[in-house]
């Protein structure tokens, strides 16, 4: 059984266009996060949700943007596309944010190729 | 400086061998430390944590030196399944669940 479950895992588009992920945690954990690994492997927090309601939001473009409509629930909605956008994006959870020694679970990534 | 620092390597060691990966860390608020692993195309998993008084798991050894902001990882006895990039990672002290990575360090053993 898969815990935190991405789709799709690749993503190819146009610049310019609207696409969306989407991620799902059956573990159930209270904190879900996206973050943004790019081509150098550098892996950055993006947003994170917990109990639907949102706890970090990091400097991002505001064309990127989370919903959450149940806690095992956490999509990424990204519009008009750039190059720069071009990464493997990794949805997360984890039971309580708050617990210092929280581990976090990772889904298995979408690779995003814009052209 | 960058949050957390690690040397990217890669790492090239015969099996059998020990390594150590170290990592520095900028903020001194930080309150949790952890090793994570990440194979090549996949997602990052947690390893260990790493504690104030150090902490073993079999061939894995971490250690914290709070006052240098100084994390290691000793890996002995190396396998060929241990190839794969090591991300350090520390939680910023208060913040909820914000984990910062370092950009890792890159491990290929040989046979």
């Amino acid at each position: 059984d898969t815990a935190v479950s991405q789709t799709p895992k690749y993503l190819v588009t146009q610049m310019g266009n609207d696409k969306s992920i989407k991620c799902e945690q059956n573990l159930g954990h209270d904190t879900m996060y996206w973050y943004k690994q790019d081509s150098k492997k550098f892996l950055k927090i993006m947003f994170s949700y917990n109990n639907k309601e949102l706890i970090i939001n990091e400097t991002v473009p505001n064309r990127f943007s989370p919903k959450s409509p149940d806690k095992a629930h956490l999509n990424l909605h990204i519009n008009s596309l750039e190059l720069g956008d071009s990464a493997v994006y990794f949805c997360a959870s984890s039971p309580n944010p708050w617990d210092r020694l929280n581990e976090q679970f990772f889904g298995p990534g979408t690779r995003l190729t814009v052209l | 400086r960058k949050e957390v620092e690690q040397d990217p390597g890669p790492f090239n060691v015969p099996e059998g061998a020990t390594v150590a990966f170290n990592c520095t860390y900028s903020n001194s608020a930080s309150q949790s430390f952890f090793w994570y692993r990440q194979d090549c195309r996949k997602e990052p998993k947690l390893l260990m944590s790493v504690y104030s008084s150090g902490n073993e798991d079999g061939r894995f050894t971490a250690q914290l030196n709070r006052a240098s902001q100084y994390i290691s990882l000793l890996i002995r006895d190396s396998k060929l399944s241990d190839s794969a990039t090591y991300l350090c990672v520390v939680a910023v002290g208060g913040s909820q669940g914000n984990l910062i990575f370092g950009k890792g360090t890159k491990l290929s053993v040989k046979p």
